[in-house]
């Protein structure tokens, strides 16, 4: 099994509605991160979460909100999705000690259009 | 703040070449540098890392150097393969992101047989 877990891996939504992308580690990490993958303009950070009770917003936070729900579980929340927020979404965790220190380990990503 | 400036892209090369791909960074303090790896459907994952000045990072046949006095971490492999073929991410964390990481914005390989 993956060590981050994003679901679903794709998904086609309609502008104004709703979406929520998960994503759940099993590397025991308390630092989470959501990023947004656009052709040409590598990774952008959305929101990341140092741990359940402090959350941060990124470069580019507007338009989508998060919740940790535990340590292992970061979830991404598009509350009226927009076409321009079509794009290839990841979660990501970073170790913080030892060989891990700052390494982030990736999940497979979430293909996301908005129609 | 902090900033990764990768070549511009694409990459495409034919089997056995020989491969540079050009990173520099802006950072404050020490920051620990990255080259992340993306293959077709996936996600990122770590390629190699090299935490101080001097430090050569390797994996799979690719180095980079940590150059602090060019402010770079140029990723090298000296005989390409088709596998190869990928985005390739240059990366800083450290220095004032506090454990974020900063990316460039990706230079695209092909290799070709």
């Amino acid at each position: 099994d993956a060590d981050v877990t994003q679901t679903p891996r794709n998904r086609i939504t309609k502008t104004g509605k709703r979406i929520m992308l998960e994503c759940s580690q099993t590397k025991g990490h308390d630092r989470m991160y959501w990023y947004r993958q656009d052709p040409g303009l590598g990774l952008q950070l959305i929101y990341y979460s140092f741990d359940v009770k402090d959350i941060n917003k990124g470069e580019i936070s507007d338009g989508y909100s998060v919740s940790r729900q535990a340590q292992a579980k970061f979830s991404l929340s598009l509350e009226s999705a927009i076409p321009n927020q079509t794009a290839l979404y990841f979660c990501a965790t970073v170790g913080l000690a030892g060989e891990a220190k700052n390494i982030q380990y990736f999940g497979a990503g979430t293909r996301l259009s908005v129609l | 703040g902090d900033s990764v400036t990768q070549m511009e892209g694409p990459v495409t090369l034919s089997e056995e070449a020989f491969l540079t791909i050009n990173c520099t960074y802006t950072a404050t303090g020490y920051p620990s540098l990255f080259w992340y790896v993306q293959y077709p459907g996936e996600g990122l994952q770590l390629l190699l890392k090299a935490t101080k000045a001097d430090d050569k990072g390797s994996n799979k046949g690719f180095e980079a150097t940590y150059r602090k006095e060019t402010t770079s971490f140029h990723l090298e492999k000296g005989s390409v393969q088709v596998s190869d073929s990928a985005v390739y991410f240059c990366a800083l964390a450290g220095g004032t992101s506090y454990g974020k990481l900063t990316f460039g914005q990706g230079t695209i390989l092909t290799v070709h047989p």
